[in-house]
């Protein structure tokens, strides 16, 4: 089974709707991120969680929103969709900031 | 200045011969250094950390160098599976993070 898990892997949907994807682990980490990637551009962190109770803004949060709901697992909202959130969206994990994250497959999301 | 940069490539090699990378990155507090692998529409996956001594795994070489703050990757023996984006990865202490480089597409040919 794997570490990291994201669902949904795909989803479409509409703008103005709200959008949450969901992002289990069972690596035992504290730390966990969500990231979304652009064709052909790098990473951008959008938010990222010390703890359960230690939610942090990424460079790009505008739009979005976060839950830690347990120290396994970690969902990010869109609360009103847009076109130009149309992205890959990774959730990652790691046991301190300085050690290598390691990421969930990811969930393509399209924005009509 | 970004934190992290790559020569984004594509590095187009035929099999069997070397190439390396570099990525420089411009916080010199930097402690961590990694190197991850990505395929197209996949998630980034660890390819290997870099320590202050150099490593090697395999075929894969990475070497860091502190006073010019950049560190590097190098490939021997390129097989056709090693095509995909590299990425460079350096902690920001700073802001408790790590910081993503854009990626160094590599394309081997037969």
């Amino acid at each position: 089974d794997a570490d990291v898990t994201q669902t949904p892997r795909n989803r479409i949907t509409k703008t103005g709707k709200r959008i949450m994807l969901e992002c289990s682990q069972t690596k035992g980490h504290d730390r966990m991120y969500w990231y979304r990637q652009d064709p052909g551009l790098g990473l951008q962190l959008i938010y990222y969680s010390f703890d359960v109770k230690d939610i942090n803004k990424g460079e790009i949060s505008d739009g979005y929103s976060v839950s830690r709901q347990a120290q396994a697992k970690f969902s990010l909202s869109l609360e009103s969709a847009i076109p130009n959130q149309t992205a890959l969206y990774f959730c990652a994990t790691s046991d301190r900031t300085s050690s290598p994250q390691f990421f969930g497959p990811g969930t393509r999301l399209t924005v009509l | 200045r970004k934190e992290v940069e790559q020569d984004p490539g594509p590095f187009n090699v035929p099999e069997g011969a070397t190439v390396a990378f570099n990525c420089t990155y411009s916080n010199s507090a930097s402690q961590s250094f990694f190197w991850y692998r990505q395929d197209c529409r996949k998630e980034p996956k660890l390819l290997m950390s870099v320590y202050s001594s150099g490593n090697e795994d395999g075929r894969f070489t990475a070497q860091l160098n502190r006073a010019s703050q950049y560190i590097s990757l190098l490939i021997r023996d390129s097989k056709l599976s090693d095509s995909a984006t590299y990425l460079c990865v350096v902690n920001s202490p700073g802001f408790q993070k790590l910081v993503f480089g854009t990626g160094t597409r590599l394309l081997v040919s037969p």
